[in-house]
């Protein structure tokens, strides 16, 4: 089983709709999630921090259910600048907090108007 | 959320030479930051781990020898691609971690796309 899981998409959506994206996880040692954003050609960007409760940052919100190891990014009123590679990202093999970051594959995500 | 910045972001170079990139974390201190590479369409893959002061960890297959990593300050990174050769081409990225959080997120440089011919 990969460490970090996506579905590769591409979700092709138009502007306004909501949108999910499911990402599970291997090592139930991890501490810390997040989602990053990738646009094409350039360097992952951190879109939120998963915290435990589940986060909401205006239009996106981040779950974690720990005991199926499943992180989720719900994105609502899709904008085209929301145009990008969605990446799962968790804490790595020894599973504390000072760990190195596993890189889902990322999904694709494509607003249209 | 944190500033890394990294140096140069574009390179070409003729197969044989070394190219050094330079990481820097502009408005926090870091022990630690990560050298990743990610070839068109894949996804990242952590190179090494650099720590200020230390030796740099590298991970299962990435020669030590030929990406060299100096981290002596806590707020710069270097890798040296020594002997690059075209299946060095890549687009490489650093991150920092920034401690000052309960979630030591990392933060990304923007990268440099090596090109060698």
């Amino acid at each position: 089983r990969k460490e970090v899981e996506q579905d590769p998409g591409p979700f092709n959506v138009p502007e306004g709709a909501t949108v999910a994206f499911n990402c599970t996880y291997s090592n139930s040692a991890s501490q810390s999630f997040f989602w990053y954003r990738q646009d094409c050609r350039k360097e992952p960007k951190l879109l939120m921090s998963v915290y435990s409760s589940g986060n909401e940052d205006g239009r996106f919100t981040a779950q974690l259910n720990r005991a199926s190891q499943y992180i989720s990014l719900l994105i609502r009123d899709s904008k085209l600048s929301d145009s990008a590679t969605y990446l799962c990202v968790v804490n790595g093999a020894d599973g504390g907090s000072q760990g190195n970051l596993i890189f889902g594959k990322g999904t694709k995500l494509s607003v249209k108007p | 959320g944190a500033v890394v910045s990294q140096h140069p972001s574009r390179v070409i170079c003729k197969s044989g030479t070394s190219v050094k990139i330079e990481c820097r974390s502009l408005d926090f201190q870091a022990t630690t930051m990560f050298w990743y590479r990610q070839f068109p369409k894949k996804s990242l893959m952590l190179m090494a781990t650099s720590n200020e002061g230390s030796k740099a960890t590298y991970e299962q297959g990435v020669e030590k020898d030929k990406f060299l990593i100096n981290h002596a300050s806590l707020t710069l990174s270097t890798l040296t691609v020594t002997s690059a050769h075209p299946e060095d081409s890549s687009f490489y990225i650093c991150s920092a971690r920034d401690m000052r959080g309960p979630y030591n997120e990392q933060f990304f440089g923007p990268g440099t796309r090596l090109t060698v011919l």
